[in-house]
């Protein structure tokens, strides 16, 4: 049982452009959301985080949205750059999963020069 | 420094053998777990440990043992090695509990494959 999905398998996107990564979750207990960036041959390594107080946090270029009616969470890069393209996993975790975080299967994102 | 790190970074061997992926970390976490990603990309947690001790383990076959000498260290053993177990095996770590800030630092992955 999957219960965080990211429905886009890839991305492209113009450099300059803005990159929208989508990710859906089904437990209403996770509150707190993480996004993690994946080069080949690395692992993944932590980019920004929300926790359920709050629907907006923003680094640098990176903005991450949360829309907990629609069990819903976003990552905007602007502008993207060819540097931003990797494999971006989102992750949920809460007060009733322990130390667990759950993974989503990610979206490659190429951003074209 | 390498905060998580795991050894090998890639192993290939014949089914039916045994193997061994070690992992250390030096952040000071009391926790420590295994996550799988297979070929669909998936994710997926297998093991945690925290102080040592197993506090999570997901509908993983029992050929898959883990071992955790001491709470920097989370070694995974594979028994009798089949095709499926192809995949990276990726261990990582965090401070113990849910908060938030609380935040997983994985290693580089070890690439398994078995012929």
């Amino acid at each position: 049982d999957q219960q965080v999905k990211q429905n886009s398998p890839s991305l492209s996107v113009q450099e300059g452009r803005i990159s929208i990564l989508n990710c859906d979750y089904t437990n209403s207990m996770f509150d707190y959301f993480l996004w993690y960036k994946k080069y080949p041959a690395e692992g993944p390594t932590f980019l920004i985080s929300i926790s359920s107080i709050k629907d907006k946090n923003e680094d640098g270029r990176f903005t991450v949205f949360l829309n907990k009616s629609a069990k819903h969470l976003s990552l905007h890069i602007v502008p993207s750059q060819p540097g931003d393209s990797a494999v971006y996993f989102c992750a949920a975790s809460g007060a009733n999963t322990g130390n667990q975080f759950y993974f989503g299967t990610g979206t490659s994102l190429t951003v074209i020069p | 420094d390498t905060a998580v790190s795991q050894t090998p970074k890639y192993l290939v061997t014949q089914m039916g053998n045994d193997k061994s992926i070690k992992c250390e970390q030096n952040l000071g976490h009391d926790t420590m777990y295994w996550y799988k990603q297979d070929s669909k990309k998936f994710l997926k947690i297998m093991f945690s440990y925290n102080n040592k001790e197993l506090i999570i383990n997901e509908t993983v076959p029992n050929r898959f043992s883990p071992k955790s000498p001491d709470k920097a260290h989370l070694n995974l053993h594979i028994n009798s090695l089949e095709l499926g177990d192809s995949a990276v095996y990726f261990c990582a770590s965090s401070q113990t509990g849910f908060f938030s800030g609380n935040t997983i630092y994985f290693g580089e992955g070890s690439w398994l494959t078995v012929v």
